[in-house]
This record gives C-alpha cells, sequence and structure tokens, in this order.
C-alpha cells in the first residue's frame, strides 16, 4: 500500500463550483499533512497546511483532515480557470519525511 | 517564507555526464532536501542535506550517482553523475521553515529541468 493514495484525475469541475480533492494515508502517525499546488511547467507552491483533526479554511481553500479514517482532503469553493493544475497531497512520516501522493490534475472549465 | 533560487534552470546533457545543480536560500536554514519529479509523476525524495556532515540518501539512491554538498546554511549543491536518458527529470531542493509552530513546512525553489540525449 502506498504511504499517500490520491485519485490522479483529471478531475473537472465548471467554473464557480466546489472542487473536492481526496488523500488517504497509510501511517497513523503522522501528524501534519499539506496541499500543494503544482502549475504546468512550475514547482509546487504550498497553498494549505493542517495538523488537527476537523476544518481549516483559508479564503475559497478549506481543509479536512480525519485522523480516524486517514484521510484529508481540500475544497476550493467559487473554482476559477486559474486553480486548474495539479494538487499534490503530503504528509511528513514519522521519520521525518514529507511524503506525497501522486497528485490529483483539476480541471476548471468556464 | 525563504527564497529559493536554482542554477540551471534546465540543461540538455549528453549520456554519460555529469552536471551540477545549485540551490541558494537568502536565509540561514538547517534543513535542505532535494527531490526528483519524473515526466508526470509526483514528487520523490532523494536525499537530505545536511551542512557538515554526509547527506542522508533515500532507498533507490546512492552517493555515487547523487553526491550532495552542504558547505554553509543558504547554500547546496547536488550532481546527477554518468547520466542517462533516465536521469530527465526535474529536479528540485526545498528548505525546511523554521517559523514556529510550521517549522516542518517545506518550500520549493523553481527546480531544474534536465534532459540527457
Amino acid at each position: 500500500q502506498k504511504e499517500v493514495e490520491q485519485n490522479s484525475g483529471p478531475l473537472s469541475v465548471p467554473e464557480g463550483a466546489i472542487a473536492s480533492l481526496n488523500c488517504t494515508y497509510s501511517d497513523r502517525g503522522s501528524q501534519s499533512f499539506f496541499w500543494y499546488r503544482q502549475y504546468s511547467g512550475k514547482s509546487p507552491e504550498l497553498i494549505m497546511f493542517i495538523y488537527s483533526n476537523g476544518d481549516k479554511e483559508d479564503g475559497r481553500f478549506t481543509a479536512q483532515l480525519n485522523k480516524a479514517s486517514q484521510y484529508v482532503s481540500l475544497l476550493i469553493r467559487d473554482s476559477q480557470p486559474s486553480d486548474s493544475a495539479t494538487y499534490l497531497c503530503g504528509m511528513n512520516n514519522q521519520g521525518g519525511k514529507l511524503i506525497f501522493g501522486q497528485g490529483t490534475e483539476l480541471s476548471v472549465k468556464p | 517564507s525563504a527564497v529559493i533560487s536554482q542554477k540551471p534552470s534546465r540543461d540538455i546533457c549528453q549520456r554519460g555526464t555529469s552536471l551540477t545543480i545549485q540551490c541558494q536560500v537568502d536565509s540561514q536554514v538547517t534543513m535542505m532536501f532535494w527531490y526528483r519529479q519524473q515526466p508526470g509523476q509526483s514528487l520523490t525524495l532523494i536525499a537530505t542535506a545536511n551542512q557538515g556532515s554526509e547527506a542522508t540518501y533515500e532507498s533507490g539512491f546512492v552517493i555515487d550517482k547523487f553526491p550532495i554538498s552542504r558547505p554553509n546554511l543558504t547554500f547546496s549543491t547536488l550532481t546527477v553523475s554518468n547520466m542517462s536518458p533516465e536521469d530527465s527529470s526535474i529536479y528540485l531542493c526545498s528548505v525546511e521553515s523554521t517559523s514556529g509552530i510550521i517549522s516542518d513546512t517545506q518550500y520549493f525553489g523553481p527546480g531544474t529541468r534536465l534532459t540527457v540525449l
């Protein structure tokens, strides 16, 4: 089982809709979870981090963490074409290493 | 967050040669990392660059192939040695934030796009 799993997509949503990106992980000891956005040809850019169970909101982005079920998600409200990118879920494992999922490609259609 | 630069931004190299990639940070950082991102793939950690000691390599990566230097707290290099077309990837350095409670957050440099012919 991979340490971090994401659906590779592509996930296509219409402009203005909510995009929901999901990630599951295997290491129950993981404490820190991150969402990075990567535009084509660019390096990953941190958009959210979450440590505690529940929701964390930042503008149009909401990260959700459920440690009992071992999943973390990212909701993007009022999706815009500029949100079209690959979203990488990452977590710090018990060895202190940042492990990434394979990324979900999001396409927001005007 | 720290400002990170990498040189070169891209290169095309012949097989059998070596390329050294530089990573410069505008502030002192304890932890620096080197990742590889193969075409269409996610990020894979190559090694952690430690200042004053040898780098710590991940499974599948060895020092002879990817020697790393970390002479101070703002600079590191990664060399890709004896290159083959399979080494064609984007190579990224990252640094760990030292800001308070988000001390384990990593920020990435712009990357080096390497093509090996």
